[in-house]
């Protein structure tokens, strides 16, 4: 089946201007993540929604930043007023979490990233 | 708070070698995952391997196994037969274990591996 996609697939943007990057989950996965991955860095966690909620949003670097995922499955990661410090590649990864068991049915699954460039 | 240190940032093997990728972590939890990711030049990142804190015995896919001593808080990678297409970026990562299900995931600065015919 398909998996993670993410458009578009490369962003370049003024700073101030606003961004949206979409992510569209694999088929049925109810936990959707963004990260952020700044050059020569591993990514790092912004947040996670269980299905429509944002159940852990504590990795957003600040009021900026803002996600949705008004139907539990396409996801829109939502940056205002775009400053330099933002270019990043920005990941996003889907899962099907399952309790108490061992399976590793769980594993995140990523997209192929949107690189937003801010002039 | 929990962090995954990665000190080797490159690293090179001959084609049909084995090489090892160094990791270590810090947490205070017991019940955690460890994993190890790759990423090829198209940026998408590919489980390549998982381990359970609580599981003793490392865990093995195919040519990739890990070394994992939960006391000293390291997660090893070793490589047999190295090929070309291992190419990538590596990435060291840690989740907490919630019932079974991972949290989200905390990863090192990676590491280059370059894979020479």
């Amino acid at each position: 089946g398909a998996g993670v996609s993410q458009t578009p697939s490369n962003k370049v943007t003024e700073k101030g201007k606003y961004v949206e990057l979409r992510c569209d989950p694999i088929s049925g996965h109810t936990a959707l993540y963004w990260y952020r991955q700044s050059l020569g860095q591993g990514p790092e966690f912004l947040i996670y929604f269980q299905g429509t909620g944002a159940a852990d949003d504590s990795g957003l670097p600040n009021d900026r930043f803002f996600a949705v995922r008004p139907e539990g499955s396409v996801s829109t990661l939502k940056i205002q007023r775009t400053e330099r410090g933002d270019s990043a590649v920005y990941l996003c990864a889907s899962s099907s979490p399952g309790a108490g068991t061992s399976g590793g049915t769980d594993t995140q699954y990523f997209g192929p990233g949107t690189r937003l460039t801010v002039l | 708070a929990q962090t995954v240190t990665q000190s080797q940032p490159e690293m090179s093997v001959q084609e049909a070698e084995t090489v090892t990728l160094s990791c270590t972590y810090d947490t205070s939890e017991s019940n955690y995952y460890l994993f190890w990711y790759k990423q090829p030049p198209s940026r998408q990142m590919i489980l390549v391997i998982r381990q359970e804190a609580y599981k003793q015995q490392n865990a093995t896919e195919n040519r990739f196994s890990v070394n994992f001593q939960k006391a000293a808080k390291s997660f090893s990678l070793k490589i047999s037969d190295s090929q070309l297409g291992d190419t990538a970026m590596y990435f060291c990562a840690f989740s907490m274990n919630y019932g079974g299900s991972q949290g989200n995931l905390i990863f090192g600065k990676g590491t280059k591996l370059s894979v020479k015919p």
